[in-house]
């Protein structure tokens, strides 16, 4: 089984300013890693996956991640924040191989950003 | 345009009485999942489908039915609603290959209130 934890519910932030979103992840065996974003009373949108490859992620927005294995950790990041990237932010994983696709979510991250 | 399609997307109804939440894909795509969204905890799967006749029960199964008659439906039936069902509710789907990642698609959403 897998489980994913966001390490902070809420992350206030100025505009313009950096952020952080920090994902750490528990699994026995190999996963794919994603973020997905949810703008206030949408639904859920892929912002970032890491599937294989180069650990740095770049994703929609300006967003990045960069996975690291021996932290079990996915951490998100923008350098410079807009208003308009206040929405609630979900970690997930699903195990690598497995015929279904079941996503296994982290609590969220509610991002405030404030001008 | 493909998609994932929910009705209702708003519902307030009260405890015990019957309700279907309908899920529509148009990808041929033979997994479905239900998900519950609840505050600090993320999305949580409730049943999946890997094609028509085959389904189970993912981590919170319980006071929840699923049918997969069709392929492209995968009906959400709640038999008797009780408050601690009040949730968003997100349908997925998704191809099935055992050795690849496939994308999954996220419905709108459909928000349950049960009084």
């Amino acid at each position: 089984a897998q489980s994913v934890t966001q390490l902070d519910s809420q992350v206030p932030v100025f505009e313009e300013a950096p952020v952080e979103l920090r994902c750490n992840y528990s699994s026995s065996v190999s996963v794919y890693l994603f973020w997905y974003v949810q703008y206030p009373n949408q639904g859920l949108q892929l912002l970032l996956k890491y599937l294989s490859g180069s650990t740095l992620v770049k994703g929609i927005n300006g967003f990045e991640a960069e996975f690291n294995k021996s932290q079990t950790s996915f951490h998100l990041r923008k350098p410079s924040v807009h208003i308009s990237d206040t929405a609630e932010y979900f970690c997930a994983v699903t195990r690598r191989g497995a015929a279904g696709n079941k996503l296994t979510f982290g609590g969220g991250t509610r991002v405030l950003v404030k001008p | 345009e493909a998609q994932v399609t929910q009705n209702p997307r708003y519902l307030i109804t009260v405890t015990g009485k019957k309700l279907t939440v309908t899920c529509s894909q148009n990808m041929n795509h033979e997994y479905m999942s239900w998900y519950r969204q609840d505050p600090g905890l993320g999305l949580r799967q409730i049943y999946y489908s890997m094609n028509v006749e085959v389904t189970d029960k993912g981590d919170v199964p319980e006071g929840y039915k699923v049918s997969r008659k069709e392929k492209r439906n995968f009906p959400l039936i709640l038999e008797s609603p009780s408050p601690n069902q009040t949730s968003l509710y997100f349908c997925a789907s998704s191809l099935v290959s055992a050795h690849s990642y496939n994308e999954q698609f996220f419905g709108p959403g459909t928000r349950l209130t049960v009084l």
